[in-house]
């Protein structure tokens, strides 16, 4: 199963600072199957990006993915106050699907 | 809206058995798949497997492959979980959650249900 690798475990910044969360896989990735997920504490993740850069709608632009093969990475270009939370990568081209174990976001 | 809506929490015996219910609404139940995800206490996400609400069709993680079960109900649009032989490992926030196919990303989530195992 391929196993993705996310780093930092915890990412500490301030309101308005940039937020670039990074996430590895243990081999390449079939057609980019990659998403991103929020997670607030007792809520249910939220999808922000899936196919490696394609965002959902309803995401504000400040939320962008990139990447290809084994390397990914979140972009939050500008920190907002509800953006503090714990982000997970999802690879949905092989099975397993298989989840990272997470970056959490706190405010600096 | 897409709602799915899940049912409460448990409290089990190791050995014992869970079966967890998500009722959905606003969408053709038949169209897409209902996939599981679990989240131990202070732990990330895990797969559990998936569903196809159209035929029944079932993929499981390897983990799970002996205690898992998942089955709907299109009459009601409801589609179920259950796990067996429950142990304390097992105590974790349980969701459901809508996917286009066996593997695709997951846009709608219940609101998730705590089963606890504890003797």
């Amino acid at each position: 199963e391929i196993v993705l690798t996310q780093s930092p475990g915890t990412l500490s910044l301030s309101p308005g600072e940039r937020a670039t969360l990074s996430c590895r896989a243990s081999q390449s990735i079939t057609s980019n199957s990659l998403a991103w997920y929020q997670q607030n504490p007792g809520q249910a993740p939220r999808l922000l990006i899936y196919g490696a850069s394609r965002r959902v709608t309803g995401i504000p632009d400040r939320f962008s993915g990139s990447g290809s093969g084994t390397d990914f990475t979140l972009t939050i270009s500008s920190l907002e106050p509800e953006d503090f939370a714990v982000y997970h990568c999802q690879q949905y081209g092989s099975s397993p699907v298989t989840f990272g174990g997470g970056t959490k976001v706190e405010v600096k | 809206q897409v709602q799915l809506v899940q049912s409460g929490g448990e409290v089990k015996q190791p050995g014992a058995s869970v079966k967890v219910s998500c009722k959905a609404s606003g969408y053709n139940f038949g169209s897409y798949g209902i996939h599981w995800v679990r989240q131990g206490p202070g732990q990330g996400l895990e797969y559990m497997g998936w569903i196809s609400a159209y035929n029944g069709h079932t993929s499981f993680a390897q983990k799970f492959q002996g205690s898992l079960t998942m089955t709907t109900d299109t009459s009601t649009s409801t589609a179920f979980m259950e796990l067996r032989s429950l142990t304390s490992d097992d105590t974790a926030v349980y969701y459901c959650a809508r996917g286009i196919a066996w593997l695709s990303s997951l846009e709608y989530w219940g609101q998730g249900t705590l089963i606890t195992v504890s003797s």
